[in-house]
């Protein structure tokens, strides 16, 4: 089974603090990405990466930035926590699709930041 | 830009009910499309998916979902629901850019199955 792991499941942080936040994949998978899910406004994707040191921005990516030196980790970085960031932040994996096509992404079980 | 619509934010229905969940998209190119479920604290996991073929998809947990090109719709289905169907559930589109599937998530419908 692919398994996706996220450092922590529940995160507690000042204003101003800078914060991080792993996901592992055991699965070699080429893609990874990182969301942030909240009440009545789903997932939106903050940054994904197609391979080691590559990354490109999604739909909000103000306020972080992110890392993959490894294949298996994928690093969400709030350089600076603010009030706004509070939310659940789900990480996910997928290999390349054949012929093109896109793949399924499996996802780890989310990390509940509070930012005060 | 593709999007999608999920118009109904909360659906209860009683077990053994049929249950409909209503998904629109809009896009100017070719979309694969996707169910996903979320239970109670957990992340997310696929129902199922349409990448081409036969518009009728059958995926896990007894659920079904028809693409119908024509109305831009991916309707998610199930004819008999159990308590433990009670979770969120998100349709998703992918518009294919060659580097990737980077997925578009609708907002969410909150399905609660009652007795």
């Amino acid at each position: 089974d692919v398994k996706v792991t996220q450092s922590s499941r529940y995160l507690v942080k000042r204003t101003g603090e800078k914060v991080f936040l792993e996901c592992v994949q055991d699965m070699d998978h080429e893609n990874m990405f990182w969301y942030r899910q909240d009440p009545g406004l789903g997932l939106r994707l903050i940054y994904f990466s197609y391979d080691v040191k590559m990354k490109e921005k999604g739909d909000i990516p103000e306020g972080y930035s992110v890392s993959r030196e490894k294949k298996e980790r994928f690093s969400l970085i709030l350089e600076s926590a603010s009030t706004n960031q509070t939310s659940m932040y789900l990480c996910a994996s997928s290999p390349p699709g054949l012929a093109g096509l896109p793949n399924e992404q499996y996802f780890g079980p989310g990390t509940r930041l509070t930012v005060t | 830009a593709q999007s999608v619509t999920q118009l109904d934010s909360q659906v209860p229905v009683f077990e053994e009910a049929p249950v409909e969940l209503r998904c629109n998209y809009s896009s100017s190119v070719s979309v694969y499309l996707f169910w996903y479920v979320q239970y109670p604290n957990q992340g997310l996991q696929l129902l199922l998916k349409y990448l081409s073929g036969s518009t009728l998809v059958k995926g896990i947990n007894g659920f079904e979902a028809e693409f119908n090109k024509s109305q831009t719709s991916f309707h998610l289905r199930k004819p008999s629901v159990h308590i433990s169907d009670t979770a969120e559930y998100f349709c998703a589109v992918s518009v294919s850019t060659g580097g990737g599937n980077k997925l578009t998530f609708g907002t969410g419908t909150q399905l609660k199955v009652e007795l």
